[in-house]
């Protein structure tokens, strides 16, 4: 089982939609999520972070964070064409060799049609 | 892009070269990364950095070395390139080793 599991879609929804983007991982070890946002031919930029569990909103944006169910997801409210990329869910753990290296899911690329 | 050049953009260079891509931050940031992207992979950690001249290996580092002699730069070298180190390549950098902030990417062509 890979450690972080992500649907790669296309996800393809008209202008104005709720968009919903998923992550699953399977190292209960896991603390700190991210969420990257990669334009084409583009580095990818971070979007949001969340620490453990809970919900954190910014803009149109609302990361939720589900550590029982090791789950995490994106939300985009009136998603705009401005919008359409791959986006990368991230995360790592608190301690030990892994506490400054990231473990990233492969993306999901979403177009979001006017 | 957080104060983070990557250079060359662009590279052709044929089998067997020595490649040097180079990723300079002016952020004074503790930790740099090197990754490859590729379709169906993903972003994949090749080596990374905790400080000048501590560095270590990621989950592809065979074929790749790397170097930090100043906290601005990290210099990866692709020893003898090969066609499957064609790739996009992404310099990351972080103050705590927590988010990263990410490059513009070196894409390589390796004929």
């Amino acid at each position: 089982q890979k450690e972080v599991e992500q649907d790669p879609g296309p996800l393809s929804v008209p202008e104005g939609a709720i968009v919903s983007l998923n992550c699953t991982y399977s190292n209960s070890a896991f603390q700190y999520f991210m969420w990257y946002r990669q334009y084409s031919r583009k580095g990818p930029e971070l979007l949001m972070y969340t620490y453990s569990s809970g919900n954190k909103e910014d803009g149109r944006f609302t990361a939720q964070v589900d550590k029982s169910s090791k789950y995490i997801s994106l939300f985009i409210r009136d998603s705009q064409p401005s919008d359409s990329a791959t986006y990368l869910c991230a995360m790592k753990g608190n301690s030990g060799g892994s506490n400054y290296k990231l473990t990233f899911g492969k993306g999901t690329l979403l177009t979001v049609n006017p | 892009d957080a104060g983070i050049t990557q250079s060359p953009r662009h590279k052709v260079t044929e089998t067997g070269t020595p490649v040097t891509l180079r990723c300079h931050q002016t952020e004074n940031h503790r930790y740099m990364y090197w990754y490859r992207q590729d379709p169906g992979h993903g972003l994949r950690l090749i080596h990374y950095s905790y400080g000048v001249k501590d560095t270590d290996k990621g989950e592809v580092s065979d074929g790749y070395s790397v170097s930090r002699s100043k906290t601005e730069d990290f210099l990866l070298t692709l020893e003898s390139a090969t066609s499957s180190q064609t790739s996009v390549y992404f310099c990351a950098i972080s103050l705590e080793g927590d988010t990263q902030y990410f490059g513009p990417g070196t894409r390589l062509t390796v004929l």
